[in-house]
């Protein structure tokens, strides 16, 4: 199947910086990628959707000034957490539309993850 | 909107057993329908998914899911557990504009 990259997978940083993860997908062309948040024995929350060339789509009640999103490439999306908070850690995912070999549909392939805490 | 239900949130089962997990959807047309699985502190992995056609779907690992249009079901099955299936699993439907819709999860342990 297809394999999506996420980099960072841990990240730790002081409260006020920025950080940014990576979303890559590593065999396939991503036109659109997806970026999830998972609070500790939650489901996931879909904080936004990302097209390559255009801005992203946010999610009711996610800060698009806060939760950056670019989409600069086929292949690579980046979310950037803006003046992190102890509360913005969390869990975030990355996932991607690609289309499987095996059948006409498209599937989505998610990322490892990424554990953010802001101390 | 469409809505995905996990109606169990913990599921134990001994090794070697038969293992069931139910999903139900709320979709107006055909759904595209997929089985998730996660292991404490990682991403998820594609157990299997179903598009159309034949509606017992064969997965990754031993897994299979039997789509059923008459009850808005997609139910993951194994016939066999093994200690390292013990994880979070989450079904998922895709709605328009590629969004996935998650259902809360259900939690698996195996006991030996």
């Amino acid at each position: 199947g297809a394999v999506v990259s996420q980099h960072p997978s841990r990240v730790i940083c002081k409260s006020g910086t920025s950080v940014k993860i990576e979303c890559r997908s590593l065999d396939f062309q991503a036109t659109t990628m997806f970026w999830y948040r998972q609070f500790p024995k939650q489901s996931l929350m879909l904080m936004a959707t990302s097209n390559e060339g255009s801005k992203a789509t946010y999610e009711q009640g996610v800060e698009k000034d806060k939760f950056l999103i670019n989409h600069a490439s086929l292949t690579l999306s980046t979310l950037t957490v803006t003046s992190a908070h102890p509360e913005d850690s969390s869990f975030y995912i990355c996932s991607a539309r690609g289309r499987d070999r095996a059948s006409s549909g498209n599937t989505i392939y998610f990322g490892e993850g990424s554990w953010l805490t802001v101390v | 909107a469409q809505s995905v239900t996990q109606p169990d949130i913990h599921i134990t089962v001994s090794e070697g057993a038969s293992l069931e997990l139910r999903c139900n959807y709320s979709y107006g047309a055909t759904p595209y329908l997929f089985w998730y699985v996660q292991s404490p502190g990682q991403g998820l992995q594609l157990l299997l998914k179903y598009f159309s056609g034949d509606t017992l779907v064969q997965g990754i690992k031993g897994f299979e899911a039997e789509f059923k249009r008459s009850q808005s079901s997609f139910n993951l099955r194994k016939p066999s557990v093994h200690w390292s299936d013990a994880a979070e699993y989450f079904c998922a439907v895709l709605e328009y504009g590629n969004k996935l819709v998650f259902g809360a999860g259900t939690i698996l342990r195996v006991k030996s």
